[in-house]
């Protein structure tokens, strides 16, 4: 079974600086899909960025950028010019490509809770 | 905006009593899954149904089940509500062999 960790329970960064969440998940599979999500209080899971296995290449999304390193199964994210409205909850989740059905299920972990400062 | 709405927003139910949760996804969604969040976790995955049929199930016993309907709604139904079921309670729907899950609000059930 896959596993995911989010060892930061709590992180806070000025507005306009740059911050970053650790991710560590455990699978035996070579393909699959992470993701981060954010949670504000309206409680809405929101999709911030996703990062195939099989590529290489860091997924970007304008001010945010993922740090994939698949050997040390690692996924942290990158949230440059911080903004208040990125306060929120964020989790990051697996998702296995086998097959079907909980092939579709995403594994996520306890989540980090961001604090942004004037 | 997701698309997918989820009511009733909170709940209060009485421990032993039985209760309904409805999610109404977006058009052309054909699979919704459940999760179950206790405060301060994270999400955990409680089952899938695609083309109305259940086509994974996470580690809940049977007394959680769920419906899908042809016009793109699902229930999540809960029996003999115990009070460790008191949690956020999220659906999401998507396209099956589509990456994206798309979420709606939650139900927030609290089991007194």
């Amino acid at each position: 079974a896959q596993t995911v960790t989010q060892s930061q329970p709590e992180m806070s960064v000025q507005e306009a600086e740059t911050v970053t969440l650790s991710c560590t998940y455990d699978t035996s599979e070579s393909d699959y899909y992470l993701f981060w999500y954010k949670q504000p209080p309206s409680r809405q899971m929101i999709l911030v960025i996703r990062q195939e296995a099989y590529k290489q290449q860091n997924a970007t999304e304008n001010r945010f950028s993922v740090n994939f390193q698949k050997a040390a199964k690692s996924f942290s994210l990158k949230i440059s010019d911080s903004q208040l409205g990125d306060a929120a909850m964020y989790f990051c989740a697996y998702r296995s490509l086998l097959g079907t059905g909980t092939a579709s299920k995403l594994t996520f972990g306890t989540g980090t809770r961001l604090q942004v400062t004037l | 905006e997701t698309g997918v709405t989820q009511s009733p927003t909170h709940l209060i139910k009485t421990r032993g009593q039985q209760v309904t949760l409805r999610c109404s996804s977006q058009s052309g969604h054909n699979t919704v899954s459940w999760y179950q969040q206790a405060l301060g976790q994270g999400p955990q995955f409680i089952f899938q149904y695609y083309r109305e049929e259940e086509n994974g199930r996470g580690n809940f016993p049977p007394r959680f089940s769920g419906l899908q309907f042809p016009n793109y709604s699902s229930e999540l139904n809960v029996n003999a509500l115990e009070l460790d079921d008191s949690a956020l309670y999220l659906c999401a729907s998507g396209r099956l062999g589509n990456t994206e899950a798309f979420f709606g609000q939650g139900t927030r059930l609290t089991v007194v």
